[in-house]
């Protein structure tokens, strides 16, 4: 089965830092995804790791550790238009490689 | 086409009728999902098409709810005997494949449908 587990809320101030964890818990695991879901819109693809280790782009950043069932999305110098939900994705290697999505966790930037 | 197109884009239908829900994958795409979203809550998976076949139906809620692709391309979800339990986003998203690790999935913009 698969279990993955996200804050629901948080908030942050605008030009700051914040980091968006992710534990899972999966019965096998071919990489995680970090999607962004603005309110009543399609969620779409920010981030990408199958290693170990951070992966950079931007102002967005995603790390992984597979012996710890872990990631976090690191999301600099924050900007109102980043308030939205952002979904942690992980793909099974078990069966049919489905990829299964935790509940999201929803950022409020504040001025 | 460019993207992942989903139609209807919103659907109000009565308690107890039947919604067709339709998904055009990115061209080429081999992989194809349906997923539920209800208002405030995370995807939901449904199906999960592997070209024409359906390896993956564990998230079908209820035998009121099916799905079918032809042609490695279109896929519709029906949903029979419509309850206000169903009621939600159904978001449609398709990807190169799954073999792959690195291949991302695209979403559609989603089919909303109430239910009333």
């Amino acid at each position: 089965g698969q279990n993955i587990d996200q804050p629901t809320e948080m908030t942050a101030t605008e030009g700051a830092i914040v980091q968006i964890n992710c534990t899972y818990q999966t019965s096998g695991f071919n990489g995680l995804f970090w999607y962004q879901q603005h309110a009543g819109e399609a969620p779409t693809f920010l981030s990408y790791n199958v290693l170990d280790g951070l992966e950079e782009k931007g102002r967005f950043s995603s790390f992984l550790s597979r012996s710890k069932g872990y990631s976090y999305l690191l999301l600099k110098e924050l900007q109102m238009k980043d308030s939205a939900s952002y979904l942690c994705a992980v793909r099974d290697s078990t069966g049919a490689n489905n990829l299964f999505f935790g509940t999201g966790t929803r950022l409020t930037v504040i001025p | 086409g460019a993207g992942v197109s989903q139609s209807p884009s919103n659907k109000v239908t009565e308690k107890g009728k039947d919604v067709e829900l339709r998904c055009d994958p990115i061209s080429g795409h081999t992989a194809l999902y349906w997923y539920r979203q209800r208002l405030g809550q995370g995807l939901e998976f449904l199906i999960y098409f592997q070209g024409n076949s359906a390896p993956d139906k564990s998230g079908l809620p209820s035998d009121r709810f099916s799905a079918e692709r032809t042609g490695e391309s279109v896929s519709t979800l029906t949903i029979q005997r419509t309850q206000q339990e169903d009621s939600a986003v159904y978001l449609c998203a398709s990807s190169t494949s799954t073999g792959l690790s690195g291949n991302t999935i695209y979403f559609g913009e989603g089919s909303w449908l109430t239910v009333v």
